[in-house]
């Protein structure tokens, strides 16, 4: 079954670090336009940062120059380094797919959730 | 950035009943468009893309159209299941993809 499982998340200080991982099954990663996308609770759907098949990346306002998307092609895994996390953040975070390209997105993981708090 | 805007944000349909979502953007995306259903404690789902096209699996009675600004999602008759939130996203100007703010399909 084509899936995305995401782990990682958990409860992090203000100003702390998290990683979280995507690990993709019956696809390739490298082969796909993959990204991050998290909604805060009670929130819309926003996309945070996108790796392209070719390695480009792009990211939100947000989070740029805090956030790295990377990908482990032997582990078929997609990562979201988080760093000097804010409050902001706190957030159910998604990997998904591209179908075609970088948007739209057909294949979702369950998300995983970050808690940034004292 | 393109701003997208939805539609109502709540709309209060009953069952076999036909539901009508609007979508506009603030600027032209062409028909690089989808639409997507969240339901509780669930991931988003694709549904539509490229405005009208739909999905791998995804029920006929769910159509898309419009182009430019103004799109529309259709369910011609609601199931219980199809209770839910759901968003519309551009994917013309990117990055960033941005959505919508949703609207909520209660019974």
């Amino acid at each position: 079954e084509v899936q995305l499982v995401e782990t990682g998340g958990g409860l992090v200080q203000p100003g702390g670090s998290l990683r979280l991982s995507c690990a993709a099954s019956e696809f390739t990663v490298s082969r796909n336009y993959m990204s991050w996308v998290r909604q805060a609770p009670g929130k819309g759907l926003e996309w945070v940062t996108v790796i392209y098949s070719a390695g480009r990346t792009y990211y939100a306002d947000s989070v740029k120059g805090r956030f790295t998307i990377s990908r482990d092609n032997s582990k078929n895994t997609l990562y979201l380094q988080m760093n000097s996390l804010r409050a902001e953040d706190t957030a159910m975070y998604y990997c998904a797919r591209g179908k075609s390209g970088a948007a739209p997105w057909d294949i979702w993981g369950q998300g995983t959730m970050v808690t940034v708090s004292s | 950035e393109i701003v997208m805007t939805q539609s109502p944000a709540t709309l209060s349909v009953s069952p076999g009943e036909r539901a009508t979502l609007s979508c506009r953007a603030s600027q032209s995306v062409s028909s690089n468009l989808a639409w997507y259903q969240q339901k509780p404690g669930q991931a988003p789902r694709l549904l539509i893309y490229d405005a009208s096209t739909r999905d791998t699996g995804i029920p006929a009675r769910f159509s898309g159209s419009g182009s430019g600004t103004e799109f529309t999602l259709t369910i011609s008759s609601l199931q219980s299941e199809d209770f839910a939130v759901y968003y519309c996203q551009q994917y013309d100007n990117w990055p960033p993809g941005t959505f919508g703010q949703g609207t909520k399909l209660e019974i």
